[in-house]
């Protein structure tokens, strides 16, 4: 059973407002990731991390940023939310040693901008 | 571009077997997953394939051929709990995983 965890699970806020939606993982993997996933559709990559202080930006990270500062803790952040962001976001995390990088997904936080 | 083509829902009954196909054009291959994603949850790892051939695990098989672009998930025995989307994604060149739209399987009784 995987050990990663997001915040919140479900979230409904007014347009402009800036979020932050939480992931933490607990199996020491230095490899993170940030998708958002449309119902019916492909994940697309939004941010992902290789290891502390490294951050990359995925496909679809103009509006968001992200920061990872510990191992565990790989928060991301939506300056100013439309409801073009409404969507399913999934945080995930691999060992990354170079075997075939199984992705260990959270729960989800499902976001709804009014 | 890249590309992942998978069906976009298959039915199947319960007790039965059914495979669900994925093509892929990537720029450059270095495995390919399948994972399985139950109505709003997350994806769960099924398995991986990075030669060609068959990998077998319990009820669920993976088949690559790098040549064609082509695998396939096989599921046997069917049970009503396999109902799910499944989610084939290829590894390309710079190691990013490219996703395809997954594959509805409904299971009937």
């Amino acid at each position: 059973e995987a050990d990663i965890y997001q915040t919140p699970r479900y979230l409904v806020i007014g347009t402009g407002k800036k979020i932050t939606l939480e992931c933490s993982q607990t199996m020491g993997h230095d490899k993170m990731y940030w998708y958002q996933q449309d119902p019916g559709m492909e994940l697309h990559l939004i941010h992902y991390s290789y290891g502390v202080n490294s951050t990359e930006k995925g496909d679809l990270s103009s509006e968001s940023t992200v920061s990872r500062i510990r191992t565990e803790h790989f928060p991301l952040t939506l300056e100013s939310a439309r409801p073009s962001h409404t969507s399913q976001y999934l945080c995930a995390s691999s060992t990354g040693t170079g075997d075939s990088g199984e992705l260990f997904f959270g729960e989800g936080s499902r976001l709804t901008v009014l | 571009g890249q590309n992942i083509d998978q069906p976009t829902e298959m039915t199947a009954t319960e007790g039965a077997i059914v495979q669900i196909n994925c093509t892929y054009q990537t720029s450059g291959f270095n495995g390919l997953f399948w994972y399985q994603q139950h109505a709003g949850e997350a994806p769960t790892f099924l398995s991986y394939n990075v030669l060609d051939g068959l990998e077998e695990k319990g009820r669920f098989s993976s088949f690559l051929s790098r040549s064609k672009g082509y695998s396939y998930l096989l599921l046997k025995e069917l049970q009503m709990k396999d109902s799910a989307s499944y989610l084939c994604a290829v590894k390309d060149s710079n190691y990013q995983l490219i996703w395809g739209a997954g594959t509805k399987l409904i299971i009937k009784p």
